[in-house]
């Protein structure tokens, strides 16, 4: 079973546009949203984390945006560069438990 | 640096050996998992352990047995490598407060003919 679905599986950007990927989860005891960065060959890295007290989280040009109710959230990527293409994977944990989406393959176009 | 390595980067085998991969973390870490990664499938958990000799089934351990003796080693066997067993293999690691920042390897891309 899928506990985190991860949308879209690929995704092309002009550099300089706007990356969103979006996560919806199921398990309503997951209370640590972490999304991953995984370079070609590399395994993957911790990008940024939230936890459901708040609904935005801002690092740089990335951003989680955070919706309770609706057990969905999201990375946006401002100003993607091409250094920005990856494979990400949003996850959900809490409760001993930790799920990863599919993933998103970034690519950004120079 | 927080450093998880992973004995082989590539690795080709044929249907029925036994495979071994072993993992190291120098983070002292109590918390150790294997998992498979497959496109369109994510990142898949086999096994984890939370502590020396102590192991838990992930969600698809069949096929797979693992070995934590020492703290910053954990092994993922393949008893009898089946051709559906190719795959990219992470080992990850984690401080017992959670399984929430996990640390990963490279990775090890196992190839069964």
């Amino acid at each position: 079973q899928q506990q985190v679905k991860q949308s879209p599986q690929s995704l092309i950007v002009q550099k300089g546009g706007i990356s969103i990927i979006n996560c919806a989860y199921e398990n309503t005891a997951f209370d640590y949203f972490p999304w991953y960065q995984q370079f070609p060959g590399k395994g993957p890295a911790l990008l940024i984390a939230i936890r459901p007290d708040v609904s935005e989280k801002k690092e740089g040009r990335f951003t989680i945006s955070f919706n309770k109710s609706a057990k969905q959230f999201s990375l946006h990527i401002m100003d993607s560069q091409p250094g920005d293409s990856a494979t990400y994977f949003c996850a959900a944990s809490g409760n001993n438990d930790m799920r990863f989406g599919a993933g998103t393959r970034l690519t950004v176009k120079p | 640096d927080v450093k998880v390595t992973q004995s082989s980067r590539y690795l080709v085998k044929r249907t029925g050996e036994k495979v071994f991969l072993e993992c190291v973390q120098d983070m002292d870490h109590e918390n150790m998992f294997w998992y498979r990664q497959d496109p369109g499938l994510g990142l898949r958990l086999i096994y984890f352990s939370y502590d020396v000799k102590m192991k838990e089934k992930g969600d698809i351990p069949e096929g797979y047995s693992v070995s934590r003796e020492k703290k910053e080693r954990f092994s993922l066997i393949l008893e009898s490598a089946s051709t559906n067993q190719t795959s990219m293999y992470l080992c990850a690691s984690s401080h017992q407060t959670g399984l929430e920042t996990q640390y990963f390897g490279p990775g090890t891309r196992l190839l069964v003919l």
